[in-house]
């Protein structure tokens, strides 16, 4: 299955500044995801990261906080922005290789703090 | 609204006997279940799945259950091994629609095995 390198692993940053945290695969994927898993919560998706175009953000998310970029099918970004305290989360981003079950890969994680 | 719930936030068992890890979703509109198998600072890592149209899918230790009628899935590891111990995530994916190919995962249980 693919590798998902993504970083940085972890970040302390100050309230109002941004963090944009990076995802390259080793190989092609059809769909990108990024996730966010606040304390002793579930993994919640942000959006849906498209080759050539927007992404698609889930209820509750929104592009001026969390815009995303995704310039080819190995590479990804997300942008954490004007943090706030209640930001600190993992986020994750995860790729789905191709047909099945199997083809979902995740990224270690960036472990957010804002202060 | 939690569609895919896993009700135990821990589990405690002995080495060498069976762990149980339980799911129950409320949306008929999933095509896969997954497990994941998640330590900290790591992303999460795929263990098993099992398709919509099976009741049973076995791997080795590891065998996950379905029960359509009552929407509930289960993961039996047996026997199991402090290897094992970590956070453990049900996951299910759309079949369809605007949705199609995402995951959603319930809060996880953390197993921990005892020597």
């Amino acid at each position: 299955s693919a590798v998902i390198s993504q970083k940085p692993s972890r970040d302390i940053c100050q309230r109002g500044t941004s963090l944009t945290i990076q995802c390259q695969v080793d190989s092609q994927v059809t769909m990108m995801f990024w996730y966010r898993q606040q304390p002793g919560q579930s993994l919640t998706l942000i959006a849906t990261a498209n080759q050539g175009s927007e992404a698609t953000y889930e209820s509750g998310f929104v592009i001026d906080k969390f815009p995303i970029s995704r310039p080819n099918l190995t590479f990804s970004t997300l942008t954490v922005s004007n943090m706030s305290p209640e930001d600190s989360s993992i986020y994750l981003c995860s790729g789905r290789t191709g047909q099945g079950q199997y083809g979902y890969t995740f990224g270690s994680g960036t472990r957010l703090t804002v202060v | 609204d939690q569609q895919v719930k896993q009700n135990s936030p821990s589990l405690s068992v002995q080495e060498g006997r069976i762990s149980i890890l339980n799911c129950d979703y409320t949306n008929s509109m999933f095509d896969y279940f997954l497990w994941y198998k998640k330590y900290p600072a790591e992303g999460p890592t795929f263990l098993i799945s099992i398709s919509s149209i099976k009741d049973k899918n076995e791997d080795g230790r590891f065998t996950v259950f379905l029960n359509k009628s009552a929407k509930h899935l289960s993961l039996h590891i047996v026997p199991s091994q402090p290897g094992d111990s970590a956070v453990y995530f049900c996951a299910a994916r759309a079949a369809g629609g605007t949705s199609y190919g995402k995951l959603t995962f319930g809060q996880g249980t953390i197993l921990t095995v005892h020597p």
